[in-house]
C-alpha cells in the first residue's frame, strides 16, 4: 500500500492564482480530510469527507474548494490565492477496521507571494 | 468540543521513560483519548488511543485516570527518533467524528 499520497511536494504561487492539491489514497478508507499548519502551530481542519459525494466545512474553510467523486481521491482547490494561505496543508485518511487511526499524508508545502 | 491541555515542551534522556501528560477536565462520556506525534518535517501519525482503560502498543502506553479527567502517554525507553511534537486529542468514535489538534508538547531527547 502506498498510504496517503500528496501532489505536489512543494509549489509556489502568485496571489491570485488558482491551483488544485492532490491527494490519493489506496486503503478503501471513507473519511478523508484537509488539514493547515502554520508555523508553530497545530492542524486546523479545512475541509472533510465522510464518503464519495459527501463533503463539509470544517475549521477553516473559506478560499478552499473540495470534491469527492471517487473513494480513492479528494483533491483541494484553492480558488484565488492569497498570501495568508502559504502553509503546509495534510491530507488524511481513516476507515474500515482501524476507524480510530488516521494516516496522514506527507504534505504539500505552498507559498503564496 | 471539550478541550485538552499539555505542557508546552519537555526534556527527556536517551534509553529512559517518557511520562506525557494530558488534561481534558471537560471530557465527555463518549470521547475517546487519542495521541498523535509529528516528526520534524513530516506528517502527524497515529500513537494510540483509548476509552477508559489502559492501552499498551508497541509503540507506547496510555494511562487514563479513573475519573477520565487526565491521561498520560508513556514512552517506555525514549531514542533520538522520539523527538517530536506530540498532540493529545478528544474526539467520539464514529464517522463523521473530527480530529482537532492543539499545538501538542514538543519532546526533546537528549543523548
Amino acid at each position: 500500500n502506498a498510504g496517503v499520497t500528496q501532489t505536489p511536494k512543494f509549489q509556489v504561487l502568485k496571489t491570485g492564482q488558482s491551483m488544485t492539491l492532490q491527494c490519493a489514497q489506496d486503503m478503501n478508507h471513507e473519511y478523508m480530510s484537509w488539514y493547515r499548519q502554520d508555523p508553530g502551530m497545530g492542524l486546523r481542519l479545512i475541509h472533510y469527507s465522510v464518503g464519495a459525494g459527501i463533503t463539509d466545512q470544517g475549521e477553516v474553510p473559506n478560499g478552499y474548494n473540495v470534491s469527492r467523486s471517487t473513494t480513492e481521491d479528494f483533491p483541494l482547490r484553492l480558488l484565488s490565492a492569497a498570501p495568508s494561505q502559504t502553509s503546509v496543508y495534510f491530507c488524511a485518511s481513516r476507515g474500515g477496521s482501524s476507524y480510530n487511526e488516521q494516516f496522514f499524508g506527507p504534505g504539500t508545502r505552498l507559498t503564496v507571494l | 468540543d471539550a478541550k485538552t491541555t499539555q505542557p508546552n515542551s519537555m526534556e527527556s534522556n536517551e534509553e529512559e521513560p517518557v511520562h506525557l501528560p494530558c488534561n481534558h477536565s471537560t471530557i465527555s462520556g463518549t470521547d475517546y483519548i487519542h495521541w498523535y506525534r509529528q516528526l520534524p518535517s513530516q506528517g502527524p501519525e497515529y500513537v494510540i488511543h483509548g476509552l477508559t482503560s489502559n492501552v499498551n502498543n508497541r509503540m507506547a502506553s496510555l494511562a487514563i485516570a479513573e475519573d477520565r479527567k487526565s491521561s498520560t502517554l508513556i514512552l517506555h525507553r525514549a531514542t533520538l527518533r522520539d523527538a517530536a511534537v506530540y498532540y493529545c486529542i478528544l474526539s467520539p468514535t464514529g464517522a463523521n467524528s473530527k480530529l482537532t489538534f492543539g499545538k501538542g508538547i514538543t519532546l526533546s531527547v537528549r543523548p
